[in-house]
């Protein structure tokens, strides 16, 4: 079935560094990919998304591309800041199956220090 | 703040009890899903809810149980709780039904079982 792989956390940075949180997929069809962060005591947030093959989701400086070829969505920001500390889920949806449910990965936090 | 509200925000309840959680889902869409968050099994989709009608069904026990009334509000039910069953309960909503809607999540509920 349809799964989800996110590196491990945690992943700590220092303010201004780069951040890249690996996710990959398995799926048949053409998934959706999203991107989603949980600050601490809070629900999930949409954070940027991708319909197709190629397609690059971004919101707040945060940014993914879908790649079908290594089935990946990585996930990148050029500066972190302290305010990114959370954890971060990749997940998808659709594929052959039809499937509206989200599936996601194990989620990596990070922890950004000034 | 995504518009989908959840009540209540944190529940404490003995084994064997019965507890009802619900959601009120975005203005305009029609898609309830059900989500639990546990430390073991990760973020895992429950339920999903259509305009009233159930549409997809994931790893739910035969304990749980829900449905989507005409205000389109949905509500989840667990009975002959376990500890085990201690977890975070999301609801999300979505505009349609397919693998390409966004779901917006509300804030949670936490259910502690003793």
């Amino acid at each position: 079935g349809n799964s989800v792989t996110q590196m491990e956390g945690p992943v700590t940075l220092s303010e201004e560094a780069f951040l890249t949180i690996n996710c990959t997929y398995t799926a048949t069809g053409y998934p959706s990919l999203f991107w989603y962060v949980q600050y601490p005591g809070e629900g999930l947030q949409l954070l940027l998304k991708a319909t197709k093959a190629d397609d690059k989701g971004s919101n707040k400086g945060f940014e993914a591309t879908y790649r079908k070829e290594t089935t990946s969505f990585h996930l990148e920001k050029g500066s972190v800041q302290v305010s990114d500390s959370a954890v971060y889920f990749c997940a998808l949806s659709g594929g052959s199956g039809g499937y509206n449910k989200l599936i996601f990965g194990a989620g990596t936090r990070l922890a950004v220090h000034p | 703040d995504s518009g989908v509200t959840q009540t209540p925000k944190h529940l404490i309840t003995a084994t064997g009890q019965r507890v009802t959680l619900r959601c009120s889902p975005r203005s305009g869409d029609l898609s309830v899903y059900w989500y639990q968050q546990s430390l073991d099994q990760g973020l895992q989709f429950l339920i999903q809810y259509y305009n009233g009608e159930e549409r997809a069904k994931g790893n739910i026990l035969e304990r749980f149980s829900a449905q989507q009334f005409p205000d389109l509000h949905s509500e989840l039910n667990l009975s002959s709780l376990e500890l085990g069953d201690s977890a975070l309960y999301f609801c999300a909503s979505s505009v349609g039904t397919g693998g390409t809607y966004e779901q917006y999540f509300g804030p949670g509920t936490r259910l502690t079982v003793t």
